[in-house]
Formats: C-alpha cells, sequence, structure tokens
C-alpha cells in the first residue's frame, strides 16, 4: 500500500485560511469515508483533528473542517492561529485491514 | 480522563530483544483496539497494525508482519510491542493508540511516544 500523497509543505499568516490536500486512489480515500487527519507537534503525540472525513471530536474547534471528493480528501483550517504550525498527516483505511497514512505536510503559520 | 502511557526510552543493540509497552486507563481497555504506528527519524507516519485486548486478536500491516509481535495483558490494561531480534532500522519513535473500530482510523487517544535507538 502506497503512502497517500500530501503536498510537503503549506504556509498562511495569521487569521488566513489554508487547505491541505490528501490524494489517494480508488482502493482507499476513494472508497471509504474512514479518512482523519492529525495534527502533529514534534516531541509530542499526534492529535485527532477529523475522523470520518468530515466529524470533528470534542474539544477540536471548529475552524477545523474535513471534506472528500472523489480520492482527494482535504482539511480546511480558517482563522490560523501560531498554535497550528505543525505537521499534518491524513490516513485512510484501505479495507482488509490495512491502513495508510499520508506522506505529512508541515504548515508554517508566517 | 481516557489516557494511554507507553514505558520509556530504549538504547539496544543489534540482535537484541526489546518489549515496549502501553497502558491504558479511563475507559474498559477489553473493548478498544491498540494500534501501534512507527515513526522514523525524520520521516512521518507508519501504521504497523492492531490488537484488541478482549482476545488478543490481531491485525498486522504486510510490511510489520513477522517483523514485531503484539501482545496484551488484559488483567492490567496494558498491550505490548516485542522485537526478537532488532535492526539498527528499528530506530524510530513508536506510538500506540486507541481505535474504536478496526475497519476505522480515528486514533484517539495517543500515547506519548517511546523512542527506540538500536545501534551498536
Amino acid at each position: 500500500q502506497s503512502a497517500l500523497t500530501q503536498p510537503r509543505s503549506v504556509s498562511g499568516s495569521p487569521g488566513q485560511s489554508v487547505t491541505l490536500s490528501c490524494t489517494g486512489t480508488g482502493s482507499d480515500v476513494g472508497s471509504y469515508n474512514h479518512v482523519s487527519w492529525y495534527r502533529h507537534h514534534p516531541g509530542k503525540a499526534p492529535k485527532l483533528m477529523i475522523y470520518d472525513v468530515s466529524q470533528r471530536p470534542s474539544g477540536v474547534p471548529d475552524r477545523f473542517s474535513g471534506s472528500k471528493s472523489a480520492n482527494t480528501a482535504s482539511l480546511t483550517i480558517s482563522g490560523l492561529q501560531a498554535e497550528d504550525e505543525a505537521d499534518y498527516y491524513c490516513c485512510s483505511y484501505a479495507g482488509s485491514y490495512s491502513w495508510v497514512f499520508g506522506g505529512g505536510t508541515t504548515l508554517t503559520v508566517l | 480522563e481516557v489516557q494511554l502511557v507507553q514505558s520509556g526510552a530504549e538504547v539496544k543493540k543489534p540482535g537484541e530483544s526489546l518489549k515496549i509497552s502501553c497502558k491504558g486507563s479511563g475507559y474498559t481497555f477489553t473493548r478498544f483496539w491498540i494500534a501501534w504506528v512507527r515513526q522514523m527519524p525524520g520521516k512521518g507516519l507508519e501504521w504497523m497494525g492492531i490488537i484488541y485486548p478482549g482476545d488478543s486478536d490481531t491485525r498486522y500491516t504486510p510490511s510489520f508482519q513477522g517483523q514485531v509481535t503484539f501482545s496484551a495483558d488484559k488483567s492490567i490494561n496494558t498491550a505490548y510491542l516485542h522485537w526478537s531480534s532488532l535492526k539498527a532500522s528499528d530506530t524510530a519513535i513508536y506510538y500506540c493508540a486507541r481505535l474504536p473500530a478496526a475497519a476505522g482510523t480515528d486514533l484517539d487517544p495517543w500515547g506519548q511516544g517511546t523512542q527506540v535507538t538500536v545501534s551498536s
């Protein structure tokens, strides 16, 4: 199973919106709504931000939203804040008890 | 509070064995899967597989099958990741995380990670 494709880096200014993409195939992102997004500050535990394409866990601000179209999932962060600077990983179920992460996107808040 | 606490950093030599742990608290340990995730130095996250502590059912991602072993002791709410013979390429941070359903990807929460360093 190949890793999902994410842009290596994205940047935005405080208060702006950014959208991170995650491209898979018809065998993973395109076939299942079990797509999640994680925020990872290096040296800390990753944090679940979105699951099942667009669901927010309790405690995650509504600045974070998720969507999917065909084989590509997206994470939109509005009202960028300094604390949003981190690595972001998408993850998809790929059937038959297999799962795949994206390569990760480093978000820089300018 | 739902929490996963992992064992501390390890430094081992190639060929040695190792077992690291992940202790759950604040929820019914036997009713959720535990996933293991690897992060090699400077690299992204890799899903290694899952174990269901209720009956120790395990599912390994193909690239990790035969390389590691998952186990669990439900009497002490602890899951384990075991290597019988470490290689330098096993150097990484290993995370455990709770997973509600095997076909899902909503890992929450995560343990703090265990740094494993394998060097001669």
